[in-house]
């Protein structure tokens, strides 16, 4: 089974660009989230789908930041603009939507997303 | 504020011996922990897990304890092996997952 994938893994932009990340959680899995950690700090919550719909976006540190899910598959996170303290890794996570299994809320993370912005 | 610390950045284990890590949490309503393990460039990738209706969960190695009283929970892993070398993430479920900032593991072969 693929897990969850993250395109790209790095990416270098100005301050002012637009950065669009990506993610394919792992099929049939209802719920995606978005995380981001700066460097040498805790992993942070940004915000949490449950197939298109966004249940929780509370971790959004601004209008910068632009979150879809089409259709309920991937989902794109985008930065516009960049600024500097915008840098960091960006996971993205998936998990199934059972409120029966012990693990229903077990995530399962994809490699990440390492934004630098210059 | 952060609501789940792990004070611990770093932590050196022979190999063969227990590794212990720790972690701490402030709000009393989190009712289920995980620990995470990541390499570089990875993702973190699940480890184990416990709900607050327990104490202590294992899973071969590898064994949680819950203290809700004290709000601490433990990663122990025993014996310890140079694969098991990996940064470990506390994390808490609430409304959204909580994490720590994550322990450093070394295992000295």
């Amino acid at each position: 089974e693929a897990g969850v994938t993250q395109f790209p893994s790095h990416s270098v932009i100005e301050k002012g660009q637009t950065v669009t990340l990506r993610c394919d959680p792992i099929s049939g899995h209802d719920n995606l989230y978005w995380y981001r950690r700066v460097m040498g700090k805790e992993i942070k919550f940004l915000l949490h789908f449950v197939k298109e719909s966004k249940q929780d976006e509370s971790g959004m540190p601004n209008n910068r930041f632009l979150a879809e899910r089409t259709g309920g598959t991937y989902s794109t996170l985008k930065v516009q603009p960049a600024e500097l303290e915008d840098s960091g890794v960006y996971f993205c996570a998936s998990s199934p939507y059972d409120r029966d299994s012990p693990f229903a809320d077990t995530q399962y993370f994809g490699p990440g997303t390492r934004l630098t912005v210059l | 504020d952060q609501q789940v610390k792990q004070n611990s950045p770093s932590l050196s284990v022979q190999e063969g011996r227990i590794s212990i890590l720790n972690c701490d949490y402030t709000n009393s309503m989190f009712d289920y922990f995980l620990w995470y393990k990541k390499y570089p460039a990875e993702g973190p990738t699940f480890l184990i897990s416990i709900s607050s209706i327990k104490d202590k969960n294992e899973d071969g190695r590898f064994t949680v304890f819950l203290n809700k009283s004290a709000k601490h929970l433990s990663l122990h892993i025993v014996p310890s092996q140079p694969g098991d070398s990996a940064v470990y993430f506390c994390a808490a479920s609430g409304n959204q997952f909580y994490f720590g900032t994550g322990t450093s593991l070394t295992v000295i072969p």
